[in-house]
């Protein structure tokens, strides 16, 4: 089965810098794959999504992701964070084939400084 | 826009007692699933429902859960009876396809959280 793995447990970055969140994932074949984001008592959010094709993709709020089949990475990007990003992130990966669930990552928590 | 919805927002219950979350999927959509996220941990895969029947369920959904689509609009997770180990944020989701379809995205609700005492 599809597994994701995030690295990172906390991050914490100044406002305008740059953001790059680690997301790596397990899977046989090409998976789907997604980026969340939570906000305190909050539900989850998608952020953007990876099916085929363009291997970066846009999401909502200025991220970006890339996926890289040779590193197994999806990692999440924005160049300028804003005070309003600081929130939990979650990876998350669909199987092509097979089962219908999706597989999350342990999380992010982005921590942004003034 | 649509949007999947979850009643109610926090649950509180004594430990063995039976516990029903609701949610009310998309309209048009055909697959329902259950997540459960205990606090501060990873998102969990519970179950995922379709044609009126359970398509996938994890290890974590035992004897002591179910789920029903007593409706054409609610969706339900029942808990028998609940151990301590059960508080968390359930979350409901729906989507318009299997995953396998063009990896179709999985909506999520707001999230009921079940506190067990």
């Amino acid at each position: 089965a599809q597994s994701v793995t995030q690295p990172d447990i906390h991050i914490t970055v100044s406002e305008g810098a740059s953001l790059e969140l680690r997301c790596n994932y397990s899977y046989g074949a090409t998976p789907y794959l997604f980026w969340y984001v939570q906000s305190p008592g909050q539900g989850l959010q998608l952020l953007l999504k990876y099916f085929s094709g363009d291997t970066l993709v846009q999401g909502i709020k200025g991220f970006e992701a890339e996926f890289k089949r040779s590193q197994s990475s999806f990692n999440l990007r924005k160049p300028s964070v804003h005070w309003s990003d600081a929130a939990e992130y979650f990876c998350a990966v669909g199987a092509q084939y097979g089962n219908n669930d999706m597989r999350f990552g342990a999380g992010t928590r982005l921590t942004v400084k003034p | 826009e649509p949007e999947v919805t979850q009643t109610p927002s926090h649950q509180v219950t004594q430990m063995g007692q039976e516990v029903i979350l609701r949610c009310v999927p998309i309209s048009n959509h055909l697959y329902f699933y259950w997540y459960r996220q205990i606090l501060g941990q990873k998102v969990e895969f519970l179950v995922s429902f379709y044609n009126n029947e359970i398509s996938e369920k994890s290890e974590i959904f035992d004897d002591q859960f179910s789920v029903e689509r007593p409706d054409g609009s609610n969706f339900t997770l029942k808990i028998r009876s609940t151990k301590l180990e059960d508080s968390a944020m359930y979350f409901c989701a729906s989507s318009v396809e299997h995953m396998g379809q063009g990896g179709n995205e999985q909506f999520f609700g707001p999230g009921t959280r079940l506190t067990v005492l």
